[in-house]
């Protein structure tokens, strides 16, 4: 399977300020990422697609001003959450896609836990 | 709407035990379905994964069913080992390039020894 690193795997943040986060696909090109928020004891909620070369795609009630995405190139996507508040503490994980229509597969990065304070 | 659905919320067991899992969708249509095992604080993992004309798939002690005309699945789990502490999600997949997955909320199971 595929190969999804992530990083960092924590941070802690001052209220206010901007984060960072990192998903590099490390065995093949990415041409999609996807990137989930997971709150506790809750599934994965799907933020936004990450397309390469071109604008996010987000789900409804992200904003995409706070949440800002880059997918520069085929093995990396970034997500950077900024001016950081407490409620923006959660699991942020990213996900990339692999094999054919039928038996696709999400591979999951380790995940980032991101508190604010 | 799409919908994943699973039961129980969570689930305790004493280790050795066996378990199963259960997992309904109105996924429509359907590419896939997914098992995912995920530990706390960590990304989710694969452990199994089948398409509409496979009703049976085995991963070592985890073995996964599908009805594709009831559309349920289960998850399995033979002689529970302390580390099978995780919570197991499970996954549906419409096919479509777009392909985006519903995510079922998950089962929390605890082993105790």
């Amino acid at each position: 399977g595929a190969v999804v690193s992530q990083h960092p795997s924590w941070v802690i943040c001052k209220s206010g300020t901007s984060v960072k986060i990192e998903c590099r696909s490390l065995d093949f090109q990415a041409t999609t990422m996807f990137w989930y928020r997971q709150f506790p004891k809750q599934s994965l909620m799907l933020m936004a697609t990450s397309n390469e070369g071109s604008k996010a795609t987000y789900e409804q009630g992200v904003e995409k001003d706070k949440f800002l995405i880059n997918h520069a190139s085929l093995t990396l996507s970034t997500l950077t959450v900024t001016s950081a508040h407490p409620e923006d503490s959660s699991f942020y994980i990213c996900s990339v896609q692999h094999g054919g229509r039928r038996n696709t597969e999400a591979f999951f990065g380790q995940g980032t836990r991101l508190t604010v304070v | 709407k799409n919908q994943v659905e699973q039961s129980p919320q969570s689930l305790i067991i004493l280790e050795g035990k066996n378990c199963t899992l259960q997992c309904n969708y109105t996924v429509s249509p359907f590419s896939n379905l997914r098992w995912y095992k995920q530990d706390t604080g960590r990304g989710p993992v694969s452990l199994t994964i089948m398409t509409f004309s496979e009703n049976t798939k085995s991963n070592g002690r985890y073995t996964a069913t599908l009805d594709a005309d009831t559309k349920q699945s289960s998850l399995h789990i033979t002689a529970s080992q302390l580390s099978d502490s995780a919570s197991y999600i499970c996954v549906v997949s419409a096919p479509g390039g777009s392909y985006i997955p519903t995510f079922g909320r998950g089962t929390s199971l605890i082993v105790h020894p």
